[in-house]
Protein backbone atom coordinates (compact mmCIF):
# COMPACT_ATOMS: atom_id res chain seq x y z
CA UNK A 1 0.00 0.00 0.00
CA UNK A 2 1.89 3.30 -1.44
CA UNK A 3 1.09 5.90 0.63
CA UNK A 4 2.84 8.23 -1.46
CA UNK A 5 2.58 8.31 -5.29
CA UNK A 6 4.20 9.89 -8.36
CA UNK A 7 2.14 8.53 -11.30
CA UNK A 8 4.55 10.61 -13.51
CA UNK A 9 7.84 8.37 -14.10
CA UNK A 10 9.33 10.76 -16.41
CA UNK A 11 8.74 13.98 -18.03
CA UNK A 12 10.47 16.42 -20.27
CA UNK A 13 10.47 20.11 -20.71
CA UNK A 14 12.40 22.96 -22.61
CA UNK A 15 14.67 24.69 -20.96
CA UNK A 16 12.99 28.14 -19.90
CA UNK A 17 9.78 26.30 -19.40
CA UNK A 18 8.09 25.69 -16.60
CA UNK A 19 8.85 21.96 -14.95
CA UNK A 20 5.42 20.57 -13.17
CA UNK A 21 6.01 17.37 -11.07
CA UNK A 22 3.40 16.14 -9.01
CA UNK A 23 2.45 14.27 -6.11
CA UNK A 24 -0.55 12.37 -4.73
CA UNK A 25 -1.02 11.31 -0.79
CA UNK A 26 -3.71 9.01 0.34
CA UNK A 27 -2.74 9.48 4.35
CA UNK A 28 -4.89 12.22 5.83
CA UNK A 29 -2.67 12.13 8.78
CA UNK A 30 0.50 13.66 6.99
CA UNK A 31 1.12 17.12 7.86
CA UNK A 32 4.38 17.89 6.31
CA UNK A 33 5.59 17.48 2.79
CA UNK A 34 9.27 17.55 0.90
CA UNK A 35 10.77 16.92 -2.19
CA UNK A 36 14.06 15.69 -2.53
CA UNK A 37 16.44 16.08 -5.47
CA UNK A 38 18.63 13.29 -6.84
CA UNK A 39 21.72 12.81 -9.02
CA UNK A 40 23.02 9.49 -10.88
CA UNK A 41 25.47 8.12 -7.70
CA UNK A 42 23.77 10.52 -5.58
CA UNK A 43 21.89 9.98 -2.44
CA UNK A 44 18.75 12.51 -2.45
CA UNK A 45 19.26 16.23 -1.37
CA UNK A 46 16.63 17.71 0.24
CA UNK A 47 14.95 20.96 -2.24
CA UNK A 48 11.98 22.64 -0.52
CA UNK A 49 9.29 21.51 2.01
CA UNK A 50 5.68 22.64 3.26
CA UNK A 51 3.69 22.33 5.90
CA UNK A 52 0.47 21.29 6.31
CA UNK A 53 -1.17 25.03 7.57
CA UNK A 54 0.37 26.20 4.43
CA UNK A 55 -0.97 25.69 0.47
CA UNK A 56 2.56 27.55 -1.24
CA UNK A 57 5.93 27.81 -0.21
CA UNK A 58 8.57 29.30 -2.41
CA UNK A 59 12.38 29.27 -2.56
CA UNK A 60 14.16 30.91 -5.71
CA UNK A 61 12.96 29.29 -8.54
CA UNK A 62 11.02 26.28 -6.87
CA UNK A 63 7.37 26.43 -5.61
CA UNK A 64 5.60 23.76 -3.53
CA UNK A 65 1.71 24.10 -4.00
CA UNK A 66 -0.40 21.97 -1.45
CA UNK A 67 -3.92 21.16 -1.80
CA UNK A 68 -4.92 19.31 1.19
CA UNK A 69 -8.57 18.40 -0.10
CA UNK A 70 -7.40 16.79 -3.44
CA UNK A 71 -4.11 15.14 -1.25
CA UNK A 72 -2.48 16.56 -3.99
CA UNK A 73 1.14 18.83 -3.63
CA UNK A 74 2.73 19.58 -6.94
CA UNK A 75 6.57 21.18 -7.63
CA UNK A 76 7.18 24.33 -10.01
CA UNK A 77 10.05 24.92 -11.50
CA UNK A 78 10.69 28.42 -13.22
CA UNK A 79 12.64 28.74 -14.88
CA UNK A 80 14.03 25.06 -15.99
CA UNK A 81 17.67 24.84 -16.34
CA UNK A 82 19.44 22.08 -17.49
CA UNK A 83 21.04 21.48 -14.01
CA UNK A 84 17.51 20.49 -13.02
CA UNK A 85 17.55 17.37 -14.79
CA UNK A 86 17.58 14.75 -12.16
CA UNK A 87 15.08 12.60 -10.35
CA UNK A 88 12.62 14.22 -8.16
CA UNK A 89 11.04 12.72 -5.02
CA UNK A 90 7.90 13.76 -3.04
CA UNK A 91 7.90 12.61 0.61
CA UNK A 92 5.85 12.86 2.93
CA UNK A 93 5.83 12.94 7.43
CA UNK A 94 2.94 12.31 10.25
CA UNK A 95 4.90 14.04 12.83
CA UNK A 96 3.51 11.12 15.44
CA UNK A 97 5.16 8.13 13.19
CA UNK A 98 8.64 9.85 13.00
CA UNK A 99 9.89 8.49 9.45
CA UNK A 100 9.54 9.86 5.79
CA UNK A 101 7.32 8.01 3.23
CA UNK A 102 8.37 8.77 -0.16
CA UNK A 103 6.84 8.41 -3.79
CA UNK A 104 8.90 6.26 -6.13
CA UNK A 105 10.25 9.58 -7.99
CA UNK A 106 10.20 11.19 -11.05
CA UNK A 107 12.42 11.89 -13.94
CA UNK A 108 13.16 15.44 -15.15
CA UNK A 109 14.86 15.83 -18.27
CA UNK A 110 15.85 19.83 -19.17
CA UNK A 111 16.33 19.93 -22.73
CA UNK A 112 18.14 22.97 -24.41
CA UNK B 1 34.52 16.07 3.74
CA UNK B 2 31.54 13.89 2.89
CA UNK B 3 28.56 14.33 5.55
CA UNK B 4 27.41 10.96 4.86
CA UNK B 5 29.37 7.95 3.70
CA UNK B 6 28.83 4.50 3.36
CA UNK B 7 30.89 2.01 2.30
CA UNK B 8 31.11 0.05 -0.16
CA UNK B 9 29.85 1.69 -2.89
CA UNK B 10 28.57 -1.75 -4.88
CA UNK B 11 28.53 -5.05 -3.70
CA UNK B 12 28.35 -8.20 -5.80
CA UNK B 13 27.50 -11.57 -4.05
CA UNK B 14 25.89 -14.75 -3.86
CA UNK B 15 23.02 -16.29 -2.16
CA UNK B 16 23.43 -17.59 1.29
CA UNK B 17 26.23 -15.40 1.86
CA UNK B 18 26.21 -12.61 4.43
CA UNK B 19 27.43 -9.03 3.83
CA UNK B 20 27.88 -5.65 5.65
CA UNK B 21 27.32 -2.22 4.51
CA UNK B 22 28.66 0.98 6.63
CA UNK B 23 27.42 4.24 7.48
CA UNK B 24 29.20 7.03 8.94
CA UNK B 25 28.05 10.86 9.59
CA UNK B 26 29.59 13.82 10.72
CA UNK B 27 27.09 16.32 10.89
CA UNK B 28 26.18 15.60 14.73
CA UNK B 29 22.75 14.58 14.06
CA UNK B 30 21.37 12.09 16.60
CA UNK B 31 19.16 10.11 14.47
CA UNK B 32 20.13 7.64 11.81
CA UNK B 33 18.72 5.66 8.90
CA UNK B 34 18.68 3.04 6.53
CA UNK B 35 16.06 2.95 3.70
CA UNK B 36 16.09 0.18 0.79
CA UNK B 37 14.81 1.68 -3.02
CA UNK B 38 13.74 -1.16 -4.42
CA UNK B 39 13.44 -2.46 -8.40
CA UNK B 40 10.25 -0.39 -8.41
CA UNK B 41 12.19 2.70 -7.33
CA UNK B 42 10.55 3.67 -3.74
CA UNK B 43 12.49 4.69 -1.13
CA UNK B 44 11.38 2.65 1.59
CA UNK B 45 12.19 2.72 5.41
CA UNK B 46 13.98 0.19 7.07
CA UNK B 47 15.53 1.20 10.76
CA UNK B 48 16.26 4.44 12.41
CA UNK B 49 18.16 4.67 15.53
CA UNK B 50 18.20 7.99 18.09
CA UNK B 51 21.54 7.99 19.83
CA UNK B 52 22.10 4.46 19.47
CA UNK B 53 19.02 3.40 20.26
CA UNK B 54 16.16 1.61 17.59
CA UNK B 55 13.52 3.52 16.84
CA UNK B 56 11.50 2.04 13.86
CA UNK B 57 11.93 -1.21 12.81
CA UNK B 58 9.51 -1.48 9.49
CA UNK B 59 8.91 -5.20 9.11
CA UNK B 60 12.21 -6.37 8.15
CA UNK B 61 13.30 -9.89 7.88
CA UNK B 62 15.55 -10.63 11.03
CA UNK B 63 18.37 -11.57 8.92
CA UNK B 64 19.13 -7.86 8.31
CA UNK B 65 20.09 -6.26 11.84
CA UNK B 66 21.25 -2.81 12.44
CA UNK B 67 24.36 -2.05 14.47
CA UNK B 68 24.80 1.83 16.20
CA UNK B 69 27.75 1.90 17.76
CA UNK B 70 27.85 5.41 18.78
CA UNK B 71 25.62 8.05 17.44
CA UNK B 72 27.56 8.73 14.16
CA UNK B 73 27.79 4.75 13.07
CA UNK B 74 24.90 2.89 12.20
CA UNK B 75 25.99 -0.52 9.90
CA UNK B 76 23.87 -2.87 8.58
CA UNK B 77 24.66 -6.80 8.48
CA UNK B 78 22.45 -9.39 6.20
CA UNK B 79 22.92 -12.89 6.67
CA UNK B 80 21.98 -15.48 4.13
CA UNK B 81 21.09 -13.12 1.54
CA UNK B 82 18.53 -13.47 -0.96
CA UNK B 83 17.68 -12.00 -4.53
CA UNK B 84 15.65 -10.07 -3.71
CA UNK B 85 17.50 -8.58 -1.53
CA UNK B 86 19.02 -7.07 -4.15
CA UNK B 87 18.70 -3.03 -4.44
CA UNK B 88 20.12 0.32 -3.33
CA UNK B 89 20.18 0.84 0.12
CA UNK B 90 20.89 4.32 1.37
CA UNK B 91 21.87 5.41 4.54
CA UNK B 92 20.69 8.82 6.27
CA UNK B 93 20.90 11.02 8.97
CA UNK B 94 18.66 13.92 10.62
CA UNK B 95 18.97 16.21 13.25
CA UNK B 96 16.50 14.35 15.79
CA UNK B 97 13.67 12.49 15.32
CA UNK B 98 10.36 13.63 15.63
CA UNK B 99 9.17 17.15 14.97
CA UNK B 100 10.36 19.34 12.04
CA UNK B 101 14.36 18.26 12.28
CA UNK B 102 13.39 14.66 11.34
CA UNK B 103 12.01 15.84 7.88
CA UNK B 104 15.56 17.29 6.75
CA UNK B 105 17.39 13.66 5.45
CA UNK B 106 21.11 13.78 4.33
CA UNK B 107 21.59 10.94 2.63
CA UNK B 108 24.82 8.98 1.81
CA UNK B 109 25.51 8.09 -2.14
CA UNK B 110 24.08 4.51 -1.45
CA UNK B 111 25.19 1.07 -1.90
CA UNK B 112 24.31 -0.81 -4.87
CA UNK B 113 23.75 -4.63 -3.80
CA UNK B 114 23.35 -7.01 -6.31
CA UNK B 115 22.73 -10.81 -4.99
CA UNK B 116 23.52 -13.50 -7.43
Amino acid sequence: DQQVKQNSPSLSVQEGRISILNCDYTNSMFDYFLWYKKYPAEGPTFLISISSIKDKNEDGRFTVFLNKSAKHLSLHIVPSQPGDSAVYFCAASDQGAQKLVFGQGTRLTINP
Amino acid sequence: DTAVSQTPKYLVTQMGNDKSIKCEQNLGHDTMYWYKQDSKKFLKIMFSYNNKELIINETVPNRFSPKSPDKAHLNLHINSLELGDSAVYFCASSLRTGGLGANVLTFGAGSRLTVL
